[in-house]
C-alpha cells in the first residue's frame, strides 16, 4: 500500500510569508508525528497527534508554528511569518498506535527554504 | 550534553568489513529505535528494541538497559549500506522520540 506522503517536496518562500506543509499518513494509522531536521542534525520532535487531537505539542518552537489534523487523517503544519532559521526539512511520520513503542513510518519530507 | 549521543559521527569502511555504530542515552526509555536515512531524506525504521538483541539479515542491534547503551552492527558491509544511521529513544515519560545526530557511513567497494 501507499506510504506516508508529503507535499510539497520543496518549498521556497520569502521571510515573513506564511506556509502550509501537508502530510498524508498511511491509511488506518491513528498516530501522526511532525519532526524538523536541520542540515547535519538528527530530526527534532515538533508535535504528535493521536487521532484529531494534539497529544503533545511541546516541541513546537514558538507560536508561529501550528498544526492541525481535523479528520484524524491528513495533517497540515502551518508556519506564520517565516524566518530564515525555519529553513529545514520537515518530516512527517505515522504509526498504528500511540506512544513511542510503535514503528514509525516516515514520509520523504518537505524541504523548506526561507530566503 | 545531548540526551542521545552516537559514535562515531563519520565512518568509512571497505566492502566486507564488520561495522559497529554506538548509541548512548541518559534518560529512561520505553524503546530504542535504529533508523536508516538515505540521501534525499528518506528514513526507514530498521529496529525497535527494549531489551536484548534483534537480527535482520546482515544487521544486528543490541541494547544494554543497565548501561544505557545500544549498538548497531553490520556484517559483510556493502556499498549499498552507505547511509546515515540514526539512533532514537522513546522516553518513558512521554510520546516523543529523541534522536541522536546520526552516523554517516560510507562503504567503499
Amino acid at each position: 500500500g501507499a506510504g506516508v506522503s508529503q507535499t510539497p517536496s520543496n518549498k521556497v518562500t520569502e521571510k515573513g510569508k506564511y506556509v502550509e506543509l501537508r502530510c498524508d499518513p498511511i491509511s488506518g494509522h491513528t498516530a501522526l508525528y511532525w519532526y524538523r531536521q536541520s542540515l547535519g542534525q538528527g530530526p527534532e520532535f515538533l508535535i504528535y497527534f493521536q487521532g484529531t487531537g494534539a497529544a503533545d505539542d511541546s516541541g513546537l518552537p514558538n507560536d508561529r508554528f501550528f498544526a492541525v489534523r481535523p479528520e484524524g487523517s491528513v495533517s497540515t503544519l502551518k508556519i506564520q511569518r517565516t524566518e530564515r532559521g525555519d529553513s529545514a526539512v520537515y518530516l512527517c511520520a505515522s504509526s498504528l498506535g500511540q506512544g513511542n513503542t510503535d514503528t514509525q513510518y516516515f514520509g520523504p519530507g518537505t524541504r523548506l527554504t526561507v530566503l | 550534553k545531548n540526551e542521545v549521543e552516537q559514535s562515531p559521527q563519520n565512518l568509512t569502511a571497505q566492502e566486507g568489513e564488520f561495522i559497529t555504530i554506538n548509541c548512548s542515552y541518559s534518560v529512561g526509555i520505553s524503546a530504542l529505535h535504529w533508523l536508516q536515512q538515505h540521501p534525499g531524506g528518506g528514513i526507514v525504521s530498521l529496529f525497535m528494541l527494549s531489551s536484548g538483541k534483534k537480527k535482520h539479515g546482515r544487521l544486528i542491534a543490541t541494547i544494554n538497559i543497565q548501561e544505557k547503551h545500544s549498538s548497531l552492527h553490520i556484517t559483510a558491509s556493502h556499498p549499498r549500506d552507505s547511509a546515515v544511521y540514526i539512533c532514537a529513544v522513546g522516553e518513558t515519560s512521554g510520546s516523543r522520540l529523541t534522536f541522536g545526530e546520526g552516523t554517516q557511513l560510507t562503504v567503499n567497494p
